[in-house]
C-alpha cells in the first residue's frame, strides 16, 4: 500500500534553533518528492522538490534530503524564525501517468517556533 | 498574478442541506484539482479537470458530490445532501500543465466545511 509517514507529528522549538522533520514513504514506483509548507488557514506552498537522482535540495534556510534506497526524506530548518511556525507536508508522486490521483500526502508535522 | 481563490472560506451547514464550493484557478491554468482533508487525516485527492473535462474523478467519495467546470474556468463542488463525515477542509489547486517536476500545484486557501 502506498503511504507517506511523517514524524514527529508535532514539534516545538525556540527561535533560532535548528530542527529536522522526517518523511518515510512506501510509494512505488517513485517519481518525485515535494515538501510543502502550510500556514494556518492557507493552502500548502511548495518548498522543494527532488527526484530519485537528487540527494539534497535547498531553499533558503530549508534543506531537504532524499535517500531513494531507504525511501526516506528529511527537511532541515536552520536558524528557525517565528514565521516558520506551520505544518510541513511531505508529498510523493509515483509518476505513473498524467492523473493527479497519484500524489500521496503525509499528515504533516506541526512546527511551532517560540520566541 | 492572482493565486487560486476559493469561496467561501468557511461554511457551516446542517446535515441534509446542500453546499456549493467555488474555486477560481490561476488564469491560464488548464488543470484544476479538488482535494479534501478530513480532521486528523492526510490530504486526499478528489478529482482532476483538464479544461472543462473530468480527467480523473476516482477520488470522489460518492454520488452526493458533484463537480463542474463549465467553460473551463472556475469550478464548483456541490455536496448534496451533506453528511456529518463530509466535514473537513476542501482545497482547490491548479497548474498550467499536468503536475510534474516543473509544474507544481498552486493551492487555494481552502474552504472549511462543518456539517452539524
Amino acid at each position: 500500500k502506498n503511504q507517506v509517514e511523517q514524524s514527529p507529528q508535532s514539534l516545538i522549538i525556540l527561535e533560532g534553533k535548528n530542527c529536522t522533520l522526517q518523511c518515510n514513504y512506501t510509494v512505488s514506483p517513485f517519481s518525485n518528492l515535494r515538501w510543502y509548507k502550510q500556514d494556518t488557514g492557507r493552502g500548502p506552498v511548495s518548498l522543494t522538490i527532488m527526484t530519485f537522482s537528487e540527494n539534497t535540495k535547498s531553499n533558503g534556510r530549508y534543506t531537504a534530503t532524499l535517500d531513494a534506497d531507504t525511501k526516506q526524506s528529511s527537511l532541515h530548518i536552520t536558524a528557525s524564525q517565528l514565521s516558520d511556525s506551520a505544518s510541513y507536508i511531505c508529498v510523493v508522486s509515483d509518476g505513473r501517468g498524467s492523473t493527479l490521483g497519484r500524489l500521496y500526502f503525509g499528515r504533516g508535522t506541526q512546527l511551532t517556533v517560540w520566541p | 498574478e492572482a493565486g487560486v481563490t476559493q469561496f467561501p472560506s468557511h461554511s457551516v451547514i446542517e446535515k441534509g442541506q446542500t453546499v456549493t464550493l467555488r474555486c477560481d484557478p490561476i488564469s491560464g491554468h488548464d488543470n484544476l484539482y479538488w482535494y479534501r482533508r478530513v480532521m486528523g487525516k492526510e490530504i486526499k485527492f478528489l478529482l482532476h479537470f483538464v479544461k472543462e473535462s473530468k480527467q480523473d474523478e476516482s477520488g470522489m467519495p460518492n454520488n452526493r458530490f458533484l463537480a463542474e467546470r463549465t467553460g473551463g474556468t472556475y469550478s464548483t463542488l456541490k455536496v448534496q445532501p451533506a453528511e456529518l463525515e463530509d466535514s473537513g477542509v476542501y482545497f482547490c489547486a491548479s497548474s498550467q500543465r499536468v503536475y510534474s517536476y516543473n509544474s507544481p500545484l498552486h493551492f487555494g486557501n481552502g474552504t472549511r466545511l462543518t456539517v452539524t
